[in-house]
């Protein structure tokens, strides 16, 4: 159970599109389209934006997009706006139950 | 609307043992799996642990295997975590959290936490 791996930060300019990566293992990410992105504005608790690798819950702007390779997913944010300034978790289903996940480290997204 | 209120955090000494409680609404509650997730100050989100929705399943993450364990009571909408042998490291706001529907391992629904600090 490590924690899926991301970088720390990444930054942007509006309009601007960036990716965060999320690398895991085949046991993990590589293993199953169970890949989630959360958005975490400071203060507040993680709201769900990319479910299934590359779906979108009903409210989440299309200009959030993901993406998987391999081992590794991206969360694509596109047209940066400056409330897209937040932290983005990924997570991915471990194959025990229906349910375990483990969480990536976080990304801290700025908009500059 | 879903609703997920966290209560029973506290301060507690290294050793000690506290038990998280989750009142839920605003859905049905033993349609869905349930987890507890943690997140330590200024630091990451971090899967405590998952029950189904007929308590048939559960999960834990490793750093509490043997120490918590999660229970649900469906009649009365609530979701548990007893924590047990509680460490310095247990330090962290739980959130309480929903899956989702029709999908596999995904968190749909949060609550606002309960902040456990762990401390003599």
């Amino acid at each position: 159970q490590s924690a899926l791996t991301q970088p720390p930060s990444a930054s942007g300019s509006p309009g601007q599109s960036v990716t965060i990566s999320c690398t895991g293992t085949s046991s993990d990410v590589g293993g199953y389209d169970y890949v989630s992105w959360y958005q975490q504005h400071p203060g507040k608790a993680p709201k769900l934006m990319i479910y299934e690798v590359t779906k979108r819950p009903s409210g989440v702007p299309d200009r959030f997009s993901g993406s998987k390779s391999g081992n590794t997913a991206s969360l694509t944010v596109s047209g940066l706006q400056a409330e897209d300034e937040a932290d983005y978790y990924c997570s991915s289903y471990t194959g025990s139950n229906n349910f375990d996940v483990v969480f990536g480290g976080g990304t801290k997204l700025t908009v500059l | 609307e879903v609703q997920l209120v966290e209560s029973g955090g506290g301060l507690v000494q290294p050793g000690r043992s506290l038990r998280l409680s989750c009142a839920a609404s605003g859905f049905t509650f033993d349609d869905y799996a349930m987890h507890w997730v943690r997140q330590a100050p200024g630091k990451g989100l971090e899967w405590v642990s998952g029950i189904s929705w007929n308590s048939g399943n559960t999960g834990y993450a490793d750093s509490v295997k043997g120490r918590f364990t999660i229970s649900r009571d469906n009649a009365k909408n609530s979701l548990y975590l007893q924590m047990n042998s509680l460490r310095a490291e247990d330090t962290a706001l739980y959130y309480c959290a929903k899956d989702a529907r029709y999908t596999v391992a995904t968190i749909k629904d949060w609550g606002q936490g309960t902040l456990v600090t762990v401390s003599s």
